[in-house]
């Protein structure tokens, strides 16, 4: 399966700044998600970033907020903007990939976002 | 809209088999996964089931009836490491849904 790499795996952030994540995976993927997870919560998907075309974010989740950039088949970015106490997660990029006729989510080890 | 329900948390001892409920409802319904995640880890993949009926791996097993739209996940042969949050997912054709998560507590 494929190998995700992602970061920041941690960082502490100021309300009003943006920040960044990245996501390089070692083999080239069509479909690539990012998801949100709030302590001892679910995991929630944040979009869906297709190379080549616009994100497709969930209910509640817009591009002004969560801008993804997705440039080729390896990687893909996620800001986070103008961030507030409330945007305090873990970020996780995984990727999609069919195996032994499954299709299996692999997650990058998420970036910890604590916002202050 | 598509809903999960699983529950919150499950105690078993150590050697001792448990198993996790899940109930959904979507549309688009290609499969269910399960999932395992550690204290401070990333989710990892455990099962799938497309089809009705049961799947093993090792001491996990997991079950779907898609009538029912039901599934579960049975862990045997329980070990410490075990100890861990579980989620089932819903499989569409564009993405993967995931369950509040249950708990699993192993007692020695």
């Amino acid at each position: 399966s494929a190998v995700i790499s992602q970061k920041p795996s941690r960082d502490i952030c100021q309300r009003g700044t943006s920040l960044t994540i990245q996501c390089q995976v070692d083999s080239q993927v069509t479909m690539m998600f990012w998801y949100r997870q709030q302590p001892g919560q679910s995991l929630t998907l944040i979009a869906t970033a297709n190379q080549g075309s616009e994100a497709t974010y969930e209910s509640g989740f817009v591009i002004d907020k969560f801008p993804i950039s997705r440039p080729n088949l390896t990687f893909s970015t996620l800001t986070v903007s103008n961030m507030s106490p409330e945007d305090s997660s873990i970020y996780l990029c995984s990727v999609r990939q069919a195996l032994s006729g499954a299709n299996v989510l692999t997650f990058g080890a998420g970036s910890r976002l604590t916002v202050l | 809209g598509q809903s999960l329900e699983q529950p919150s948390e499950v105690t078993a001892v150590e050697g001792a088999i448990v198993q996790i409920n899940c109930t959904y409802q979507t549309s688009g319904f290609y499969g269910l996964s399960w999932y395992q995640q550690h204290d401070g880890g990333a989710p990892t993949f455990l099962s799938y089931n497309a089809l009705d009926g049961l799947e093993e791996t090792g001491r996990f097993s997991s079950f779907l009836s898609r009538s029912d739209s039901y599934g579960y996940l049975l862990l045997q042969e329980l070990q410490m490491k075990d100890s861990a949050s579980y989620f089932c997912a819903v499989n569409r054709d564009d993405k993967i849904i995931f369950g509040k998560g249950t708990r699993l507590h192993i007692l020695p």
